[in-house]
């Protein structure tokens, strides 16, 4: 039972190259969502999924890309990395039975993206 | 929009006694659910318990229980017998129901930082 898993655990990259992080989850749950961790501002949603091929912005979407062609997926892209989005990058997902929607998230993880 | 207040960036306690952690919120959706997440050193995100706005009972999981006091849009979490994995950031999240258009994520406060006292 793997539940949902992020890859890498751990990246360094350089300021301008373009970074995904991967999230992937077994459950099928139909929604998706990433957060980033700062200290001082716990966690803040950057996008979430409804659906597969159905996205939409967080709190903090600039800078960032996400796309989802299957249900399981749920790729976060940084297309030109800055300083400011050092920071650990959690997705997470929660569940719909029967049309009735689950307000609680699991978590995967996390990704600690440091931009050098 | 919803906004998530914890007032205390630390607390301590010593193991087996009781340790409350403060949360307060904003909404202005009549339909909401109230979580505490525990993160550990791990960095894992865990459920702790969760709470329907709806419902007038306070929720209870084993040592953990809540006090939910609608009215004054405040969720304290209350540590029964506090253990040494009990120490953690503990954090207060809020989320919108079918009201709010149901689809938004957890909106988290900053969190409170509990150390377990041996």
């Amino acid at each position: 039972d793997a539940g949902i898993t992020q890859s890498p655990r751990y990246k360094i990259t350089e300021t301008g190259r373009q970074v995904t992080l991967m999230c992937h989850q077994t459950w099928s749950h139909s929604y998706m969502f990433w957060y980033r961790q700062d200290l001082g501002h716990g966690l803040r949603l950057i996008y979430y999924s409804a659906a597969a091929d159905i996205t939409d912005k967080g709190e903090v979407p600039d800078g960032y890309v996400v796309s989802r062609s299957k249900t399981e997926n749920f790729p976060l892209t940084l297309e030109s990395a800055t300083r400011s989005q050092t920071s650990v990058y959690f997705c997470a997902s929660s569940d719909e039975l029967a049309g009735v929607r689950s307000y609680e998230q699991y978590f995967g993880p996390g990704t600690r993206l440091t931009v050098t | 929009a919803q906004t998530v207040t914890q007032s205390q960036p630390e607390m301590s306690v010593q193991e087996a006694e009781t340790v409350t952690l403060s949360c307060t919120y904003d909404t202005s959706e009549s339909d909401y659910y109230l979580f505490w997440y525990k993160q550990p050193p791990s960095r894992q995100m865990i459920l702790v318990i969760r709470q329907e706005a709806y419902k007038q009972q306070n929720a209870t999981e084993n040592r953990f229980s809540v006090n939910f006091q609608k009215a004054a849009k405040s969720f304290s979490l209350k540590i029964s017998d506090s253990q040494l994995g009990d120490a953690a950031m503990y954090f207060c999240a809020s989320a919108p129901g079918i009201s709010g258009g149901g689809a938004d994520g957890l909106t988290f406060g900053k969190g409170t930082h509990l150390i377990i006292q041996p």
